[in-house]
């Protein structure tokens, strides 16, 4: 399975956009990237996954670098609600979803 | 909507007790996973399965057995639980194709073996 690497822990204030990175530089062609979350003392959601180009959807943005090496995922407007792990996870064609340490989000007032 | 659903939410067990964790899911999923959680760590696949009648080993098997009943239900089971197995329990759906699809996640079954 494709490893990615991640920060341990970032910071953040109210309101102020979240750029979390993930390194992916064994990525293969047809991987996709995907991203969850975890709150404290809940099941992992998901939050977004692409292939190549960047995506938007209503809880974030995914920007994808051209060599798929990288990836950032972009929280425009933190809240408190945001503090959580977030995962970056490399999806390949055996079904398996693999989880790594995440990056664990501090956000505050 | 239910979506995935795991019980219990709770167990206690003494070391030698066997137990199953229970799974469902209502979206009509062809793969279901097991995970389990230790404090302050991520995830670890235990077995998964793509389809009815099929299961596959994950990261961390050894000490669990599997069944998928049917395309609904998705079984854990400790024949013998040991302290080692103290954890939380994630089951997760996706349909198939799992690469373009998202993974749904049960709310966790909190497993502690004295």
């Amino acid at each position: 399975d494709a490893k990615t690497t991640q920060p341990n822990s970032m910071e953040s204030n109210e309101e102020e956009p979240v750029h979390l990175p993930c390194n992916h530089s064994t990525i293969s062609g047809t991987d996709y990237i995907h991203w969850y979350r975890q709150l404290p003392s809940q099941g992992p959601e998901y939050v977004i996954h692409g292939l190549t180009s960047n995506v938007n959807n209503r809880m974030a943005s995914l920007a994808i670098a051209e060599d798929r090496k990288s990836s950032t995922l972009i929280l425009h407007r933190a809240t408190l609600r945001d503090a959580a792990v977030y995962y970056c996870i490399l999806r390949d064609d055996t079904d398996k979803l693999i989880f790594g340490t995440g990056t664990r989000l501090q956000v505050f007032p | 909507n239910a979506g995935v659903t795991q019980t219990p939410k709770f167990q206690v067990l003494k070391t030698g007790q066997s137990m199953t964790l229970q799974c469902a899911q209502d979206m009509n999923h062809n793969s279901m996973y097991w995970y389990r959680q230790d404090p302050g760590m991520g995830l670890r696949l235990i077995y998964y399965s793509a389809s009815e009648g099929t299961t596959d080993k994950g990261e961390v098997p050894n000490g669990y057995n599997v069944s998928r009943l049917n395309k609904r239900e998705f079984s854990l089971r400790l024949e013998s639980a040991a302290p080692s197995q103290t954890s939380v329990y994630f089951c997760a759906s996706s349909d198939r194709g799992g690469r373009n699809t998202e993974a749904f996640f049960g709310q966790g079954t909190r497993l502690t073996v004295v």
